[in-house]
């Protein structure tokens, strides 16, 4: 079945470390986007990408990185410079960078101890 | 500027019955798309219709529609004949130039 996975479904952080979510499609989609929600909030861009080996800034990429080495694959870093990070991820593609509808995959809750 | 809004934080509705979720949108790009996710309690965003700017005839998808009134700004999903599956967020969102805006969402719980 083609679709977007997300792993883990849950993390903990302890302050001060690095953490990477990862994010796989196997849809052949070119662009990958990252989302964080917070309780009674819409989404909010982190990071796009519209091919590979090229990504850029969403509205709130402070404290966050990414690559895109492969087609497939658009994995997500939380830095210890991200003074907030507990939040829910939510990690998505489409055909093309935002002329095509984003699906999206089942989403990463990270939590800071 | 609020590109997207949803004014009702939860929504109750019978079920078997129809509820119509509102949803106004601000761009002045001539050419935009509108869409609604629905968001169960397991997190993941599920893709339910679009809309085009240019698409005379208002989108249908199963038992969801989108009552799309363009004078208006008003892109509001109607779901018929609900069951208790459609409990869940429900998110309007809009494709605009370079940027997705999504409002901040209506609970919506089927009533048995």
């Amino acid at each position: 079945d083609g679709g977007i996975t997300q792993s883990p479904k849950y993390l903990f952080r302890k302050e001060g470390q690095n953490v990477t979510l990862s994010c796989e499609q196997n849809l052949n989609h070119d662009a990958m986007y990252w989302y964080r929600q917070d309780p009674g909030q819409g989404l909010r861009l982190i990071y796009y990408s519209q091919i590979v080996n090229d990504f850029q800034k969403g509205d709130i990429a402070e404290g966050y990185s990414v690559s895109r080495e492969k087609k497939e694959s658009f994995p997500l870093t939380v830095t210890s410079a991200q003074k907030n990070p507990t939040a829910f991820y939510l990690c998505a593609s489409s055909i093309r960078a935002f002329t095509d509808t984003q699906y999206f995959g089942p989403g990463t809750r990270l939590t800071v101890l | 500027a609020q590109k997207i809004t949803q004014t009702q934080p939860g929504m109750f509705v019978q079920e078997k019955e129809a509820v119509t979720l509102d949803c106004t949108y601000d761009t002045s790009d001539p050419s935009y798309g509108l869409f609604w996710y629905k968001q169960p309690s397991s997190g993941e965003m599920i893709f339910l219709i679009y809309q085009g700017s240019y698409d005379q005839q208002n989108a249908t998808e199963g038992r969801y529609s989108l009552n799309f009134q363009k004078a208006r700004k008003s892109a509001n999903l109607v779901i018929s004949a609900s069951q208790l599956g459609d409990s869940a967020m429900y998110f309007c969102a809009t494709r605009a130039g370079n940027q997705f805006y999504f409002g901040t969402g209506t609970s919506l719980t089927v009533i048995p």
